[in-house]
This record gives C-alpha cells, structure tokens and sequence, in this order.
C-alpha cells in the first residue's frame, strides 16, 4: 500500500534557488495538505486543496506556490529558497477533511545554504 | 487561533512503566487526532476522537478527551522500546462550518523508553 509518497526524501539547495517537492496520492483522497516542521515545533499549514483545481494557503504560506491538476498530485514549489525555508515538509490527504483520517506521507528533509 | 499546548515536553521511562502524555486546547475540540512519529517515517495515524469523554484503545495505547472537549491524553500501559518515539497531538478546529481538516498541531513529546 502506497498511500502518500513524497520525493525527494532529502534536499539540499542553494540560496536563491528552486524546487519542488512531489505529493502523490493512490487513496482517491479529495483533500490534500503541505505542513512544515521545525525543530521542536508542532507542524504548520502552508497550503491545502479540497479538490483538483482548488487550492488556498494555510497559516504559512509566504515563499510557497502549489498546484493541483489531478486528484492524485499536489506538488509543493519553493521559488527563491531562503535559509528559513530549512525544515522537514510533510504532505497529507483525507477523504473529506474533517473527521476523517488524516494520512501523511514520511517527510521531505530540506536544508538552504 | 487555536493553540495546543502538550506536557511533558519529553518523557524517559524504564520499559514496562505506564505513562500520560497530555494535550491542552486554549478553546473546544471539535477532532483530536494522535499521531506518533519516528525519524525517517512520518506520521503515523493512532487514534481520532470526537465526543466529550470518548475513549479509544489500540493495543496498548488508550485516548481520552474529557467531557468539556478541551483536553485530550494518551496513556501507554506497559511502555516497550517500540513505543519510544514523538506524540503529537492535532485539533480541528471546525466550529460550526468545516475546517476542511486543517489542523493545528501541538509542539510534540518525546518519548524514550529504557529496555
């Protein structure tokens, strides 16, 4: 069983750099998440989709951009990377959001030097 | 905004030991999800409560969320090496409407058990 699959599991960029980093879901999930941890924080919304062509941010969602084209993928894109954006990003998908299962895939480490 | 706030910050117990890992909201839980996590393999789903004083188990691990649905704890009954890892606590905010299961964490416990 798949579930959620992100890539790369560890990054490295440079300043001013970009990347993406790849979500894919085999679940059928309408609802998909990017969270960003950091050391000894909780997770952090950055953006969410409740479906294919719709997207809005979440409580960080400042240096990001996602996109959404099919059910399956929610690519999370880092334009001009900066040394805060250092930290571990978490994708996730539900069913239907609230009170459902909320499965999150095994992370993507993300160093900018 | 909802905040969580999760005590202790980090746990070391010998192996067999009980113990509680709580999880305090500054206002109502509508979902209070659990998850525990270990380096390298993401989060992974243990229980999700909903109703004032449910309580789940599974296995060895049993969920509360008391009856005013502000607080919620984890409590780990004849703790293994296998239990060592982070507890994170996770709300839904939703009032009323839907939050579309966006959630806000609390900081995480660790949890280090001593064969």
């Amino acid at each position: 069983n798949a579930g959620v699959t992100q890539t790369p599991k560890f990054r490295i960029l440079k300043i001013g750099q970009s990347m993406t980093l790849q979500c894919t879901q085999d679940m059928n999930h309408n609802y998909m998440y990017w969270y960003r941890q950091d050391p000894g924080m909780g997770l952090k919304l950055i953006y969410y989709s409740v479906g294919a062509g719709i997207t809005d941010k979440g409580e960080v969602p400042n240096g990001y951009n996602v996109s959404r084209s099919t059910t399956e993928d929610f690519p999370l894109r880092l334009e001009l990377a900066a040394p805060s954006q250092t930290s571990v990003y978490f994708c996730a998908s539900s069913y239907q959001g609230s009170g459902n299962t909320i499965y999150f895939g095994e992370g993507s480490w993300l160093t900018v030097v | 905004s909802q905040e969580l706030e999760q005590s202790p910050q980090s746990l070391i117990v010998q192996e067999g030991k009980n113990l509680t890992i709580n999880c305090t909201s500054s206002k109502t839980l509508y979902g209070l999800y659990w998850y525990k996590q270990k380096y390298g393999e993401g989060l992974i789903f243990l229980m999700m409560l909903q109703k004032g004083g449910e309580e789940k188990s599974h296995e060895k691990i049993t969920a509360k969320l008391d009856e005013k649905k502000q607080q919620s704890s984890l409590h780990i009954t004849a703790s293994q090496p296998s239990h060592a890892g982070i507890y994170l606590c996770g709300a839904d905010p939703k009032a009323g409407g839907t939050s579309y299961g966006k959630l806000t964490f609390g900081q995480g416990t660790i949890l280090t058990v001593h064969p």
